[in-house]
């Protein structure tokens, strides 16, 4: 089963870069990666998804690790709204993380 | 379009009772999954859909039962609720499961309590 790991909690600055990683070691070949975040009492929301290649939106970027086996979502520069809770997920076996929060500080 | 909606927000049950969280998308979804959501366990699968009249197991599927009777609705049924079930509950849909795995559309989610 692909299963992921994400760091409890990280911090940034406003205005910074963040990455995010996520391992997920287990993935299999045809599994895509997804990135949601969710914000307090509030559902999850999509970020970005990818298979092999780095993918951008208007959100973030995604890198994705030759192997697959490590993602990372990069918010390219931190806002106040950004401060959530960011999930990878593997389209495997449709499971989430435990999740990472994001503080930005002023 | 609506998006993804869920009723209802919120619930208190007694240890035993039965009920029906409702959920349901307008957006031709094939793919619907119910997640719950305890304070820091992240989300987990309970069921999930492919289409009208297919369902499957997700990681958590004790104590709950679910149908897919349209493409629109998939409720999820708790059939003698436990205290152990108190929780967040999110519906979610996506276009398809397989090929370009589109990302998921969320509820707002139910809020659980059992006494």
């Amino acid at each position: 089963d692909a299963k992921t790991t994400q760091p409890n909690s990280m911090e940034s600055n406003e205005e910074e870069p963040v990455h995010l990683p996520c391992n997920h070691s287990t993935i299999s070949g045809t599994d895509y990666i997804h990135w949601y975040r969710q914000l307090p009492s509030q559902g999850p929301e999509y970020v970005i998804h990818g298979l092999t290649s780095n993918v951008n939106n208007r959100m973030a970027s995604l890198a994705i690790a030759e192997d697959r086996k490590s993602s990372t979502l990069i918010l390219h520069r931190a806002t106040l709204r950004d401060a959530a809770v960011y999930y990878c997920m593997a389209t495997g076996k449709l499971t989430f993380g435990q999740g990472t929060i994001l503080t930005v500080h002023p | 379009n609506a998006g993804v909606t869920q009723t209802p927000k919120f619930q208190v049950l007694k240890t035993g009772q039965s009920m029906t969280l409702q959920c349901a998308q307008d957006m031709n979804h094939e793919y619907m999954s119910w997640y719950r959501q305890d304070p820091g366990m992240g989300l987990r699968l309970i069921h999930y859909s492919v289409g009208a009249g297919i369902t499957d197991q997700g990681e958590v599927p004790n104590g709950y039962n679910v149908s897919r009777s349209t493409t629109e609705d998939f409720p999820l049924r708790l059939l003698s609720a436990a205290p152990s079930q108190t929780s967040v509950y999110f519906c979610a849909s996506s276009y398809k499961l397989t090929g370009a795995q589109r990302e998921q559309f969320f509820g707002p989610g139910t809020r659980l309590t059992v006494l």
